[in-house]
């Protein structure tokens, strides 16, 4: 069965700094990889997703995330954080190009100091 | 409209309650699906609708009923709930199953 495991449940990173959110998956087959964020009130809006190809991998508002088979991650980052960056963000595993079946992990709650 | 709107965006109910949530969007997606976000577990998958068909159930407990009209809107039957149905209830759709999905901002439901 496929899983997801986003260890960090809260980051604070001051602003301007570097964030990396990090997500370790299981899964039988070539994964789907996806990255979404949820601002307070919101839905998920998707950041990046990855299927094939280069395993870095640019997404909306500057993030960038990482596929790393041997160590089975897709880490998320971006080199300089904005206060509005400030959500929760999760990290989700599934089949077929838009994600059918999409597992999600339990998200990780990011805080920015000004 | 743009999107996926859901409505209520808030709801409080008793338990011997029956209420809906809705959903519609205006994307012409053919897929839509309900999940459950409850606070320190992962997404749940609750129902997925194709074509207004559906093709899955993750087991889902009777007491929410789904419905699918047509490929533009869903609603979720509500009815005795118990107080752990409280959560967030996301609507998305997608065109295709395998389609990106474009998630709505949710129902926050209370049970009392």
């Amino acid at each position: 069965a496929q899983s997801v495991t986003q260890p960090d449940i809260h980051i604070t990173v001051s602003e301007g700094a570097s964030l990396e959110l990090r997500c370790n998956y299981s899964y039988g087959a070539t994964p789907y990889l996806f990255w979404y964020v949820q601002s307070p009130g919101q839905g998920l809006q998707l950041l990046l997703k990855y299927f094939s190809g280069d395993t870095l991998v640019q997404g909306i508002k500057g993030f960038e995330a990482e596929f790393k088979r041997c160590q089975s991650s897709f880490n998320l980052r971006k080199p300089s954080v904005h206060w509005s960056d400030a959500a929760e963000y999760f990290c989700a595993v599934g089949a077929g190009g838009g994600g059918n079946k999409l597992t999600f992990g339990t998200g990780t709650q990011l805080k920015v100091e000004l | 409209e743009t999107g996926v709107t859901q409505t209520p965006r808030h709801l409080v109910m008793g338990m011997t309650n029956k209420k809906s949530l809705k959903c519609e969007q205006h994307l012409g997606h053919n897929a839509m699906y309900w999940y459950k976000q409850s606070a320190k577990k992962p997404l749940e998958l609750m129902f997925v609708y194709n074509f207004k068909e559906q093709t899955e159930n993750n087991s889902v407990p009777s007491r929410f009923s789904p419905e699918c009209p047509n490929s533009s809107h869903l609603f979720l039957h509500l009815h005795t709930l118990q107080p752990e149905d409280s959560a967030l209830y996301l609507c998305a759709s997608s065109q295709g199953l395998a389609g990106e999905k474009v998630f709505g901002p949710g129902t926050r439901l209370t049970v009392l």
